[in-house]
């Protein structure tokens, strides 16, 4: 069971927007430790999305954008594009277990 | 760019030691911007981090792998490698390394990962 809890599977037509949400405690995303968000696809080294909760990396489209309120955070993709297809990670830092922490994934199927 | 490249053994009997060696191209692991990681994901689960080691040799593990867990550095390989004693079934997973800047900052990069079986 991961610290952090996404959705398993979120889906969406080409074009649309989705959002994947990762929840946390006090202890991580609410304790104002910053969220990180990877892309994965499997075989392949995981690629950092997202970083401080809403920077994103030279070379990641604008499509991508992260926010964070509270114990939440969330990762929005518009203009959804069967590229995007892959598996999404979140990642905080958790005080009461002293560790980076992570949420189960969450798979994108792009429809 | 910097890149990472884990190598080693894809089958492990029970009881017995898991090595693996992160190799670094395209940049020093001794620049001291960065703590080199390892994080493992078992098959259909999440991520979990196993800990990590700065250019200096100062580690830091998580508690619930710390008495099984050594990570080294070898500057003059720009390699850095994990020791996983004891294993068991529940130590099969993929096995990652990663670049970091620190407890809570993000990873970037990562290597693509290696697969390894904990059977008899």
């Amino acid at each position: 069971q991961s610290v952090l809890t996404q959705p398993p599977s979120v889906s969406g037509a080409p074009g649309r927007r989705v959002i994947i949400s990762c929840t946390g405690s006090s202890s991580n995303i609410g304790a104002a430790y910053d969220v990180h968000w990877y892309q994965h696809l499997p075989g392949t080294a995981p690629k950092l999305l997202i970083y401080g909760n809403t920077n994103r990396p030279s070379g990641v489209p604008d499509r991508f954008s992260g926010s964070k309120s509270g114990t939440s955070a969330s990762l929005a993709i518009t203009g959804l594009q069967a590229e995007d297809e892959a598996d999404y990670y979140c990642q905080s830092y958790d005080s009461s277990l002293n560790v980076s922490v992570f949420g189960g994934g969450t798979k994108l199927t792009v429809l | 760019q910097v890149q990472l490249q884990e190598s080693g053994p894809g089958l492990v009997k029970p009881s017995q030691t898991l090595s693996l060696t992160c190799s670094v191209s395209g940049g020093s692991i001794s620049s001291g911007d960065d703590y080199w990681s390892w994080i493992r994901q078992h098959p259909g689960k999440g991520l979990e981090w196993i800990g990590y080691i700065y250019y200096s040799g100062s580690t830091y593990y998580n508690p619930s792998l710390r008495s099984r867990t050594i990570i080294t550095v070898d500057t003059s390989k720009n390699q850095f490698s994990l020791k996983l004693r004891s294993v068991t079934v529940a130590d099969t997973a993929v096995y990652y390394c990663a670049s970091g800047r620190g407890a809570g900052d993000w990873f970037d990069p990562w290597g693509q990962g290696t697969l390894v079986t904990v059977s008899s």
